[in-house]
């Protein structure tokens, strides 16, 4: 399995609602990441988990909690987001400590904030 | 500041022709160096990456890139373009703060005419 795999595809949610993404990989990496894709922007990272521990938060509101049950899921919990919040988010693994041979993206979650 | 570059916001190229995206990188060591490519609402696939070794790399989907280091440059080439080859393409670097980020440039929108 060489896949990174989110779900869902698409999520429509209130400023009010609590949600959560899911991503999960069987690639054996250790370390997974969340990105913010905004529309016709780069990919802007916003956390990175090594070994399922918290390794770099890039200064992100609170209100997106991310989590690491396991070494093969990352879930990024969301509560009382902006509208502003409405992106592409991807999800991303690499081997820890090989320079990324190769950063596995998955095809991402559109997020609107209604 | 560490930092890479696409100068070329929009490249339009016709069916069959040639094709190079610039990239530039400015980085204290030589970093790691990627090119992924986005097609619209989809994740990034990777096409090519340079860690060490020989400068010319050789990626997917007939793409190659090559590093100069001299130019602080990464670009990326092929010789004959496709109508599918149409997406948007980012090069990336990986930064070795302490934990390897991956940091992408501002992407370049390929648009193939007929």
């Amino acid at each position: 399995d060489t896949e990174v795999t989110q779900t869902p595809k698409h999520l429509v949610m209130g400023m009010t609602n609590k949600k959560s993404l899911k991503c999960e990989q069987h690639m054996g990496h250790r370390a997974m990441y969340w990105y913010k894709q905004k529309a016709k922007k780069p990919p802007e990272l916003m956390f990175v988990y090594s070994y399922e521990k918290l390794s770099i938060n890039e200064s992100v509101p609170s209100r997106f909690s991310p989590e690491c049950p396991n070494s093969s899921l990352l879930n990024l919990h969301l509560h009382a987001l902006q509208p502003e919040d409405s992106a592409l988010y991807l999800c991303a693994s690499s081997q820890e400590g090989t320079g990324g041979w190769g950063y596995t993206f998955g095809s991402g979650t559109r997020l609107t904030v209604v | 500041a560490q930092s890479v570059t696409q100068p070329d916001i929009h490249i339009t190229v016709s069916e069959g022709a040639s094709l190079e995206l610039r990239c530039n990188y400015s980085y204290g060591a030589t970093p790691y160096l990627f090119w992924y490519v986005q097609s619209p609402g989809q994740g990034l696939q990777l096409l090519l990456k340079y860690f060490s070794g020989d400068t010319l790399v050789q990626g997917i989907k007939g793409f190659e890139a090559e590093f100069k280091r001299s130019q602080s440059s990464f670009n990326l080439r092929k010789p004959s373009v496709h109508w599918s080859d149409a997406a948007e393409y980012f090069c990336a670097v990986v930064l070795n703060t302490g934990f390897q980020k991956l940091v992408f440039g501002t992407g370049t929108r390929l648009l193939v005419s007929p």
